[in-house]
């Protein structure tokens, strides 16, 4: 079974600040990590996904993520916030050769002052 | 492409009264997932499918039935609706016939408020 923990239910950073948005996951073999993002009264879309090959994975808006196996990790980050990246950030894991049922986390609020 | 569609958007509901949510997606994807957003929960699975004509349980599938009669739509039905039920609904689809690797795809959303 996989699981995954956001750190953090809300994060608050200045405009142009970095952003930082933790996620580690729990899983016994080789996972798939997704970041949503989910704008106010809006639906979830997806930030961006690792599957394999290249650990650094860019997304829209500006953001990227590391997968880092040794820390069981998978952290968003933006090198610098702007007022509508202001959303809710869930991090998400699937296993690979399971069915398609993703693990979500808790998910993060990320808020951005002027 | 309309992606995934909801309907409806908002509704109230009284306690024991039933309702029935669509969701419709027209990717021609195989999955669809029924989730509930509560604060402090983030989301949970209530019930899945992997193709026509197949349902599953999820999470939290206690309260509520589905039906995926054609490979376009999931239903959501709440048959006796409790204030417990009181959420935000998704619903969403993944080609998840190719892998698991694919990123789900989600509708706008339904809040409901059982009173």
């Amino acid at each position: 079974a996989q699981s995954v923990t956001q750190l953090g239910s809300h994060v608050s950073v200045s405009e142009g600040a970095l952003v930082l948005l933790r996620c580690n996951y729990s899983s016994s073999v080789p996972p798939y990590l997704f970041w949503y993002v989910q704008y106010p009264n809006q639906g979830l879309q997806l930030l961006l996904k690792y599957t394999t090959g290249a650990t650094l994975v860019k997304g829209i808006n500006g953001f990227e993520a590391e997968f880092k196996k040794s820390e069981t990790s998978f952290h968003l980050t933006k090198p610098s916030a702007h007022m509508s990246d202001a959303a809710e950030y869930f991090c998400a894991v699937s296993v690979r050769g399971g069915s398609y049922i993703p693990t979500f986390g808790r998910g993060t609020s990320l808020i951005v002052h002027p | 492409n309309a992606g995934v569609t909801q309907t409806p958007k908002f509704r109230v509901l009284k306690t024991g009264q039933s309702m029935t949510l669509l969701c419709a997606q027209d990717m021609n994807h195989e999955y669809m997932y029924w989730y509930r957003q509560d604060p402090g929960m983030g989301l949970r699975l209530i019930h899945y499918s992997v193709g026509e004509g197949t349902t599953a349980k999820g999470e939290v599938p206690d309260g509520y039935n589905v039906s995926r009669l054609k490979k376009q739509n999931f239903l959501l039905g709440l048959e006796s609706a409790a204030p417990s039920q009181t959420s935000v609904y998704f619903c969403a689809s993944t080609n998840g016939a190719a892998s698991s690797y694919n990123e789900q795809f989600f509708g706008p959303g339904t809040r409901l408020t059982v009173l």
